[in-house]
């Protein structure tokens, strides 16, 4: 099946602690994109990667890393210096056209 | 800066009726545009593109550069056009794109 992976669906962080989110692709896509979903205020880019070993930081990237070691991976660490983590988010890949496909997203709690 | 405004955060229809959801937008060179769906519990995907100029779905947007809109209509809506959909402008030649806040469309029978 082709596509987006994320994984998990669901994650529950701890204050202070540390979380990585997975994102695989195996469209062959070079470029990769993590967004931020909150309610009313629609998506928003954290990081983004266009190349394997290199990303560039989005509109909201405080708090947040990236790695893109390899062409179909792109995972995203929420570390504890992001104030407000608790969100929806959504990985997407692109090979161009500005046409994007996401994956199916995991939610982030922290408790 | 760019910048994509969806003004209804929900907009409710009756069945048959038609629907158009508003979408503007600010940016200086020439604009790529899109429309984004989600259905429930499924991922977020293209809906259509402005440069296509393509119907999907019976839908159709037209790109207006003298409004700087990008509105999207279907003449006769139906109970799976439920959804949520964003509106979005492309940053670069690749997928890099700013979203509006999201419009929740309600159909009902």
């Amino acid at each position: 099946d082709g596509g987006i992976t994320q994984s998990p669906k669901y994650l529950f962080r701890k204050e202070g602690q540390n979380v990585t989110l997975s994102c695989e692709q195996n469209l062959n896509h070079d470029a990769m994109y993590w967004y931020r979903q909150d309610p009313g205020q629609g998506l928003r880019l954290i990081y983004y990667s266009q190349i394997v070993n290199d990303f560039q930081k989005g509109d909201i990237a405080e708090g947040y890393s990236v790695s893109r070691e390899k062409k179909e991976s792109f995972p995203l660490t929420v570390t504890s210096a992001q104030k407000n983590p608790t969100a929806f988010y959504l990985c997407a890949s692109s090979r161009g056209q500005g046409e994007a496909f996401f994956g199916q997203g995991t939610r982030l709690t922290v408790v | 800066a760019q910048r994509v405004t969806q003004p209804e955060k929900l907009l409710s229809v009756f069945k048959g009726a038609p629907v158009e959801l508003k979408c503007n937008y600010s940016y200086s060179g020439s604009p790529e545009l899109f429309w984004y769906v989600q259905y429930s519990r499924q991922r977020l995907q293209l809906l259509l593109r402005h440069i296509s100029r393509e119907s999907i779905k019976g839908f159709t947007a037209d790109l207006n550069k003298g409004e700087t809109s990008f509105h999207l209509k279907k003449p006769f809506a139906q109970e799976e056009d439920s959804a949520m959909y964003y509106c979005a402008l492309s940053r670069d030649s690749w997928g890099k794109l700013q979203f509006g806040a999201g419009t929740q469309v309600v159909v009902t029978p």
